[in-house]
């Protein structure tokens, strides 16, 4: 175990919706990360919030958005979904900026968008 | 960008033997490098962390070796066990986490 726990584990939407995930970081942890894990393929980012604030952003069209709240849990937003948005989503939690130490995983959320 | 190449992609070995699984990065500009592993499906369990200044570490049957100059890393499995077979993915770490498409590992009973 971890420590950082990812909510739902399993989602199913429809194309066009919006979705909502959720990730409660370890304790004492002030940075979490989020990537997109297509099947097959490695995790790939999405943003990365230090002290409620984003401070690193990959590749990802802006109705991906965040949120990181004052107890450092975070929430990964997407809009408008796609169906290439089915993926595994996880979150990652850190105790200090971007990689400085040693990052812990969620099991994830796997997203079926239809 | 970093980037990041692991080499074999898929390798499958009987039950027994010593493994070696290499990972290459294009940026020596690195905080640590840490290996997962990874279940089908599951999230990401850490291995081991080798801080920049380190040349490697070790953890019961595994053992990592880190050369930042040339960008180089390689994990070392001994008497693989079929409970080892996952997708183990190395992942250098500047101000985020960089990822590369892992090395699948299939051992057989």
């Amino acid at each position: 175990e971890t420590g950082v726990t990812q909510s739902p584990t399993h989602l199913i939407k429809t194309r066009g919706q919006q979705v909502t995930l959720r990730c409660s970081s370890q304790s004492g942890h002030n940075t979490v990360s989020w990537y997109q894990q297509a099947l097959g393929q490695g995790p790939q980012f999405i943003f990365q919030y230090y002290r409620e604030e984003e401070n690193g952003r990959g590749n990802f069209p802006p109705r991906f958005s965040g949120l990181q709240f004052p107890n450092y849990s975070s929430e990964l937003n997407v809009n408008a979904l796609e169906l290439d948005d089915s993926a595994l989503y996880l979150c990652a939690s850190s105790p200090r900026e971007g990689g400085r130490t040693e990052a812990f995983f969620g099991q994830g959320t796997r997203l079926t968008v239809v | 960008k970093q980037e990041v190449t692991q080499i074999p992609a898929a390798l499958s070995v009987p039950e027994g033997e010593n493994l070696v699984l290499n990972c290459s990065f294009t940026d020596s500009a690195i905080y640590n490098l840490q290996w997962f592993r990874q279940d089908p499906g599951k999230g990401l369990t850490s291995l081991l962390l080798i801080q920049s200044s380190q040349r490697e570490q070790t953890s019961g049957r595994l053992n990592a070796s880190l050369d930042k100059s040339s960008g180089r890393s390689t994990l070392y499995i001994a008497a693989s066990q079929p409970g080892d077979s996952a997708t183990y993915l190395c992942v250098p770490t500047g101000n985020q986490f960089y990822f590369g498409t892992g090395t699948s590992l299939t051992v057989i009973p």
